[in-house]
């Protein structure tokens, strides 16, 4: 099956720098990559996500790029306020035969300092 | 849109009883339906997956006599936690499998078992 890592575990920022999340995935056959923001006692809350045939993709101050070669696709917040402090968690979603399960990274804890 | 309903949004139990978690499809019909379980602190992980019509499909090490996943309708899955133990705390969460032609996920709203 799919296995997604995802680095770091922890990640603390100054307001106003950029922080960036990485993650690797096993099977090729995955074609979806969502990242997703979980707040304290909240489920998680899409925010941006991008599809096998796109490289990169902007949303604002988030942007998520995809290497297929690599098996790779990581997250970038730029210009971090303390409200992007959460847990964020990338993801991998195969159309082939596990019938478009979702696959969770393990997490990355985002904290920006003041 | 997919909306997802689950119920309840939390419960608190006694060790030794079971607490059905239940999982519908407003607006659109789910023949599968996937249930993950969240510890504090850790990721989403796959527990099972409900079909519509079959027995449901257990990941690795997740016991299928304690969870007892039924799909009853093309609208509905259940999750029950039979003799729920401290250890079964956690937070579970419904989410049906995106469609072929809709790359997004639909989550449900999640519930935060605690069992005391």
């Amino acid at each position: 099956g799919e296995n997604v890592e995802q680095h770091p575990s922890t990640l603390s920022v100054q307001e106003g720098d950029s922080a960036v999340i990485k993650c690797t995935y096993s099977d090729s056959a995955s074609n979806y990559f969502p990242w997703y923001k979980q707040e304290l006692g909240k489920r998680p809350q899409l925010i941006i996500d991008i599809r096998s045939n796109v490289g990169e993709k902007k949303d604002q101050r988030i942007a998520v790029t995809l290497n297929k070669t690599a098996k790779h696709f990581s997250l970038h917040i730029t210009e971090t306020q303390p409200e992007d402090s959460a847990v964020y968690f990338c993801a991998a979603s195969s159309s082939g035969f596990n019938d478009y399960k979702l696959s969770f990274g393990a997490g990355t804890t985002v904290t920006v300092r003041a | 849109g997919a909306v997802v309903s689950q119920h309840p949004s939390w419960v608190i139990c006694k060790s030794g009883t079971s607490v059905k978690i239940e999982c519908r499809s407003l607006d659109f019909q789910a023949t599968t339906m996937f249930w993950y379980r969240q510890f504090p602190k850790q990721s989403l992980m796959l527990m099972a997956t409900s079909n519509e019509g079959s027995k449901a499909t257990y990941e690795q090490g997740v016991e299928k006599d304690k969870f007892l996943i039924n799909h009853a309708s093309l609208t509905l899955s259940t999750l029950t936690v039979t003799s729920a133990h401290p250890e079964d705390s956690s937070f579970y969460i419904c989410i049906p499998p995106r469609r072929r032609d809709n790359y997004g996920y639909t989550f449900g709203s999640g519930t935060r078992l605690t069992v005391v």
